[in-house]
């Protein structure tokens, strides 16, 4: 399967700080999700960027698929933007392999 | 916003006993999936459907087993529930070869 790295795993922001995460994967992918996870475990779908880039308010993200990464912007960050981030990559008939994620706290 | 549900979504059970968490999605999706997290951890894959009468194992072993019977019913079951299957399970689904895959809120299971 493929292996997802992200990166860093650990980010203490203060509020209002920007941040990059980034997720590397090791081979071509159909395509490539970010989600949020709750502090209940309820996984939160932010991006499906296979390629490009997004904008949802204050989160954007890019996908190179060619060169196998992808990057998820928070921009003025608010403390309800803690929590894990979760990058999975689609191989085979849409099964997800998910990196370990990156645990953000944004402290006031 | 997605519409698939799980059910229960806390569990508290004795070793030994038969469990079965629900997963129902309601967008017509072929493929389901059920995937295990423990504490702290990255998602694994233990089950996947392409549709009725489809189900294979995923990448993670997994003692439990699941069925396809309807398309938006996805239910897994374990047969004789151990503590070290503690985990949060939770169900997604999609749709096609390479689309956005949407999850359920999660079954968080304690066996004691």
């Amino acid at each position: 399967g493929i292996q997802v790295e992200q990166s860093p795993p650990d980010l203490i922001l203060q509020e209002g700080a920007n941040s990059t995460l980034r997720c590397n994967f090791s081979d071509s992918v159909n395509n490539l999700q970010w989600f949020h996870q709750n502090p209940w475990g309820q996984l939160i779908n932010l991006f499906y960027i296979p390629s490009g880039t997004k904008q949802n308010g204050r989160l954007s993200a890019t996908t190179v698929a060619t060169e196998r990464y992808s990057l998820l912007y928070i921009s003025s960050s608010q403390t309800t933007d803690s929590g894990v981030y979760f990058c999975a990559a689609s191989y085979g008939n849409n099964r997800l392999a998910f990196g370990k994620g990156n645990q953000v706290v944004v402290i006031p | 916003e997605a519409d698939i549900y799980q059910t229960p979504r806390y569990l508290v059970i004795g070793t030994g006993k038969k469990i079965t968490l629900e997963c129902s999605q309601t967008m017509g999706h072929d493929k389901m999936y059920w995937y295990q997290q423990d504490p702290g951890m990255e998602l694994h894959l233990i089950h996947y459907s392409y549709g009725v009468n489809s189900t294979e194992k995923g990448d993670l072993s997994s003692e439990s087993t699941v069925s396809r019977i309807r398309t938006e019913h996805f239910p897994l079951t374990l047969e004789s529930a151990r503590p070290s299957h503690t985990s949060q399970y939770l169900c997604a689904s999609s749709d096609g070869t390479a689309t956005e895959a949407f999850f359920g809120q999660g079954t968080r299971l304690t066996v004691v």
